[in-house]
């Protein structure tokens, strides 16, 4: 079974720092990822997506991929209170499927 | 409205009522799926459509569950016999493209 795995967290850091959130996936041929944040009591939205290695910039957020050894990450930079959510990694599969496999999210603490 | 539109978006009912819950997706966007989401718990996927081809029913959890999309839009998710543990937020996303999903705000399902 295909797996998506996140550190459940909480993460915390303060305001102005970098928060750095993890994602491996088992998929070794997986082509697509994705990063998507979650509010409290809201609905997941789409901040992300990434296919190829190395690194992708947008605004204070980048998603680096490292197929290789089969992680994909985030970095927040200049964390601010409003960035406090769960973030959800997101792997799409090879081949015809178009379903992704998400993670169960990291929760994201950004502390004034 | 430009997004993903959901309702009803709280549904309250009595263990053994069927429900329904309506999802019109973003206008244009050929794949539509739904996923749920218990308290706390990452995004279960549930059934998936493409355009005309047959759905991918592989996430279902039971025969209770079914889903139709009629016209290529407009999904309907029907759950006969509720029980308690079909309590959960029922996401709908549409796509354009693989893995970035654009949700609805949900529909929060308790079962009495």
């Amino acid at each position: 079974q295909k797996e998506v795995e996140q550190n459940s967290g909480p993460l915390s850091v303060p305001e102005g720092a970098i928060a750095s959130l993890n994602c491996t996936y088992s998929d070794r041929v997986s082509q697509s990822f994705f990063w998507y944040r979650q509010y409290s009591g809201k609905s997941p939205e789409l901040i992300m997506s990434i296919y190829s290695n190395g690194d992708k910039e947008d605004g204070r957020f980048t998603a680096q991929l490292n197929k290789a050894s089969q992680y994909v990450s985030l970095l927040i930079r200049d964390s601010q209170p409003s960035d406090s959510a769960t973030y959800l990694c997101a792997v799409k599969p090879t081949g015809g499927s178009y379903i992704p496999t998400f993670g169960r999210g990291t929760s994201l603490i950004v502390h004034p | 409205g430009a997004g993903v539109s959901q309702s009803p978006s709280n549904k309250v009912t009595e263990k053994g009522k069927d429900v329904e819950l309506r999802c019109d997706p973003i206008s244009g966007h050929t794949a539509l799926y739904w996923y749920r989401q218990s308290l706390g718990q990452g995004l279960e996927f549930l059934i998936y459509f493409q355009g005309n081809s047959a759905p991918d029913k592989s996430g279902l959890p039971s025969d209770r569950f079914s889903a139709e999309r009629t016209g290529g839009s407009v999904s309907t998710l029907t759950i006969q016999r509720t029980q308690q543990e079909d309590s959960a937020v029922y996401l709908c996303a549409s796509s354009e493209l693989a893995g970035e999903l654009f949700f609805g705000e949900g529909s929060r399902l308790t079962v009495l």
